[in-house]
């Protein structure tokens, strides 16, 4: 069992479409991250989530902290074939920052 | 900018055999983390290292052993490959692992053991 559980695994949409994928557990974390990870690259940084309720914008990306801080959604708008990749949300295990990570969710952006 | 490097983008190995998997950050980082990532698993930690000569065990050590002799280079051993250990292996580091640092990882070794 999966401390973090993505949602959905698979998604592939039209270009210009919005979706939004989740990151959900039954562990309350301090903070959570997203990652974007492209094929032939390891994940990069996209955003982090520290306090409940938070939300943060970067471009047409909307991602959201939930109040008990069990939980967090990524929105895209108008999506872009530039956006496919795999989205993994990660948190840490301990006061340590030992972070764990979900499976991700594979978006396909289809021009 | 943060750099890190993997020794191997792409490794075929024999069942069997020893093997070495390098990995060197230039960012002076004192913790340093082996995953593998597997379709559906995510990434699973393996081993991290928080500074010279020190390791700990992650989720699946089992089957690897990890050496941290300099600050920089953080290496993953398979100590008799066998053809379950075919994955993707992630090498990453962080600065200070008690903030909300990211992880900077490298490209990734995807190794295939026959």
């Amino acid at each position: 069992t999966q401390l973090l559980e993505q949602s959905p695994q698979f998604l592939s949409i039209q270009e210009g479409e919005n979706l939004t994928v989740y990151c959900n557990s039954s562990s309350v974390f301090s903070s959570l991250q997203w990652y974007r990870q492209e094929p032939g690259e390891g994940p990069v940084l996209l955003v982090t989530v520290v306090t409940g309720g938070e939300v943060k914008k970067l471009k047409r990306l909307t991602f959201q902290f939930g109040d008990a801080r069990k939980d967090s959604s990524l929105h895209i708008t108008a999506a872009q074939p530039g956006d496919t990749g795999l989205y993994l949300c990660a948190g840490p295990l301990n006061n340590n920052n030992d972070m764990r990570f979900g499976a991700g969710t594979r978006l396909t952006v289809k021009p | 900018d943060v750099k890190v490097t993997q020794s191997s983008r792409y490794l075929v190995k024999r069942t069997g055999e020893k093997v070495f998997l390098e990995c060197v950050q230039d960012m002076d980082h004192e913790n340093m983390f082996w995953y593998r990532q597997d379709p559906g698993l995510g990434l699973r930690l393996i081993y991290f290292s928080y500074d010279v000569k020190m390791k700990e065990k992650g989720d699946i050590p089992e089957g690897y052993s990890v050496s941290r002799e300099k600050k920089e280079r953080f290496s993953l051993i398979l100590e008799s490959a066998s053809t379950n250990q075919t994955s993707m292996y992630l090498c990453a580091s962080i600065g200070d692992r008690y903030s909300n640092q990211p992880q900077h990882f490298g490209d990734g070794t995807r190794l295939s053991i026959l």
